[in-house]
Formats: C-alpha cells, sequence, structure tokens
C-alpha cells in the first residue's frame, strides 16, 4: 500500500549492534503498530503508538524501544540486536474510526548474524 | 500462551472447490476478529471482520462463521480460485470506543494452496 513505507526492506546485522527501522505513512492515521512474524508465532505485537510521543508496550517489548516525533514516522529500535530478534518487522497503522482494520507495511526482513 | 490458534498449518484445495479455514480463540474478551490474506514478500491484507453480535459475514466468495459458544470462527472460500494460494491469518480484539488503539492477536497462519 503506498500510504504507508518500511525501509530497510532487508537488513543483515552483527549480533550486539544497535538497528533501527523505521515506518513511514502518508495517511495520518493516528495508530501506529509494529509486530514481528515468526514461524510458530503469527503476529506478534512488539510495540504501538496512539498519538506523537504516545507510545505503550506489546506482547513481546523485551529488547525493542520505540519513538514517534511525528505523526508519519514511527521507529523501532533495537538496542543491541540478538539471534533471537531474526524476524520479518511490520509495521501497521489505522485510524480513528472504530473497527477500522489495520493496513500493513510490506515488512522489513532482518537477520542477526 | 496462544489465545488465538490455527491449528492446520497448511491446506490444499482444488480450484473450483470450497476452502475452509479455521480458527480457535481462547479469550472470552474477544468480540471482533478479522482474517487477513498475505502473499510471500508483502504485508497481510484486510480481508474480512465479523463482530461477536452476528454469525455470519459474507463478502462475495468470502465468508466467515462465528460459534462463540465454542469460540470457533471459520473463513469459506467458494469456489477457491488459484489466486487465492496464500497464508490466511486470523485475528482477534476487544471492540473498541473510537478514539483507543486496536490491538490486534494473530493466529499462526494457514497456508492455502488451490491447485489447478
Amino acid at each position: 500500500d503506498a500510504g504507508i513505507t518500511q525501509s530497510p526492506r532487508h537488513k543483515v546485522t552483527e549480533t550486539g549492534t544497535p538497528v533501527t527501522l523505521r515506518c513511514h505513512q502518508t495517511e495520518n492515521h493516528r495508530y501506529m503498530y509494529w509486530y514481528r512474524q515468526d514461524p510458530g508465532h503469527g503476529l506478534r505485537l512488539i510495540h504501538y503508538s496512539y498519538g506523537v510521543k504516545d507510545t505503550d508496550k506489546g506482547e513481546v517489548s523485551d529488547g525493542y524501544s520505540v519513538s514517534r516525533s511525528k505523526t508519519e514516522d514511527f521507529l523501532l529500535t533495537l538496542e543491541s540486536a540478538t539471534s533471537s530478534q531474526t524476524s520479518v518487522y511490520f509495521c501497521a497503522i489505522s485510524g480513528i474510526r472504530n473497527r477500522e482494520p489495520y493496513t500493513f507495511g510490506s515488512g522489513t526482513r532482518l537477520t542477526v548474524v | 500462551d496462544q489465545q488465538v490458534k490455527q491449528n492446520s498449518p497448511s491446506l490444499s484445495v482444488q480450484e473450483g472447490r470450497i476452502s475452509i479455514l479455521n480458527c480457535d480463540y481462547t479469550n472470552s474478551m474477544f468480540d471482533y476478529f478479522l482474517w487477513y490474506k498475505k502473499y510471500p514478500a508483502e504485508g497481510p491484507t484486510f480481508l474480512i471482520s465479523i463482530s461477536s453480535i452476528k454469525d455470519k459475514n459474507e463478502d462475495g466468495r468470502f465468508t466467515v462463521f462465528l460459534n462463540k459458544s465454542a469460540k470457533h470462527l471459520s473463513l469459506h472460500i467458494v469456489p477457491s480460485q488459484p489466486g487465492d494460494s496464500a497464508v490466511y491469518f486470523c485475528a482477534a480484539t476487544r471492540d473498541r470506543n473510537t478514539g483507543t488503539a486496536s490491538k490486534l492477536t494473530f493466529g499462526t497462519g494457514t497456508r492455502l494452496q488451490v491447485t489447478l
């Protein structure tokens, strides 16, 4: 979907290095989410944001931090990457209407070696 | 603790036949359910949803059925087409009021292959 982009699309990094993934939206949606997808686990919520500078933890937030300084950008940071954080990361957005479904980005495939 | 379960990792169906994908949930607080479809190297896309006040919702070839007492929902695709080959995720949430975040809990996914 052109309204949400993730960068980079692919990244290989070494254990112990910091990594930042970016999610950018052009829909002016209030809510933004970071999920990770792993075999046998489906998609699991890492962190989400309900406004500029307003964020909260999801199900699997350990080892991750987020920031949202502008409506359009939601950053996910792995402070010190570990092999267990090798995954595909998806950003999603949703508006304020009740029952509005998420729109997902195309994902970032991160490999920690 | 997997609150939303899709017990069939894969399903193969012939073109033109019905595909039935199943999903079970354990959290009785969930009252809104969605199905997403995912192609390789793409993000999931919304397919169809159902509120707990209904037991069926239909959109073209796609129908979702909800059995609240059994905490079970299913997605029916009739007729199945080769372009339906994808991974299907079931998701659940508490129906939110306007102005609050909607956090979805996803199942593990079912890979559907529609053969010619």
